[in-house]
């Protein structure tokens, strides 16, 4: 079956420090999505990358997908500590509307 | 957007016994679905719920163990049965908006004892 993974599992930066996560498919995605889920809290809906290549800017959230569809980042420029938590992408095979999420990338932001 | 609401927010349970976890939404959608989510961990997605249609089970999960009832398309319910402490997690429900967005309730944090 599908599989995504993610890396780095954990990431400590200090604030205002860039930070990017990975995440890469088993199969060919028709589109990947990236959630966000705070200490304590559920995930939230942060973007969706549907076309091969496509960059898409969030504030200082950049969402990439790569040319094959399998692989995508999310890189945050300058973080700041209201960025901490867990962020997860999940990707989407076919016609097939389950979700396969990676295991996330914990970030912590020192001040 | 949708606003979604689970009960109970927590529990703490005896093994053996059975549980029954409530997702409202404040709109009506057609696919709802039930997560699992080990503490410090990822999602694993138990069943999907749709209206009028029995609901559909991820490899791992049977509905024996997690019977899923989808009165209509504003509620849904998971029933965690004879616990054991394995199924210590918490549950979450979501539903998906725009054909790819899903909004997640805040969860059901469980806890067998």
């Amino acid at each position: 079956g599908q599989q995504v993974m993610q890396i780095p599992q954990y990431q400590h930066v200090q604030e205002g420090e860039d930070f990017t996560t990975y995440c890469n498919s088993s199969t060919t995605l028709s589109n990947i999505q990236w959630y966000k889920q705070r200490p304590g809290g559920h995930p939230v809906f942060l973007i969706q990358l549907v076309k091969s290549g496509e960059v898409k800017k969030q504030k200082r959230l950049t969402f990439q997908f790569g040319e094959a569809k399998k692989n995508s980042s999310l890189h945050i420029t300058a973080t700041q500590t209201t960025d901490v938590g867990t962020y997860f992408c999940a990707g989407q095979g076919g016609s097939n509307y389950k979700l396969t999420f990676g295991k996330g990338t914990l970030l912590t932001v020192n001040p | 957007s949708a606003v979604i609401s689970q009960k109970p927010s927590r529990d703490i349970c005896q093994r053996g016994t059975s549980l029954t976890i409530q997702c409202q939404v404040d709109s009506q959608v057609t696919m709802m679905f039930w997560y699992r989510q080990q503490p410090g961990q990822s999602l694993t997605l138990i069943a999907t719920a749709n209206q009028g249609s029995e609901a559909t089970y991820e490899s791992g999960f049977v509905i024996d163990k997690f019977p899923i009832s989808r009165p209509n398309l504003t509620f849904s319910t998971l029933t965690v049965s004879n616990m054991s402490p394995e199924d210590s997690s918490i549950y979450l429900c979501s539903v998906e908006f725009n054909s790819y967005e899903q909004y997640f309730g805040p969860g059901t944090r469980l806890t067998v004892t």
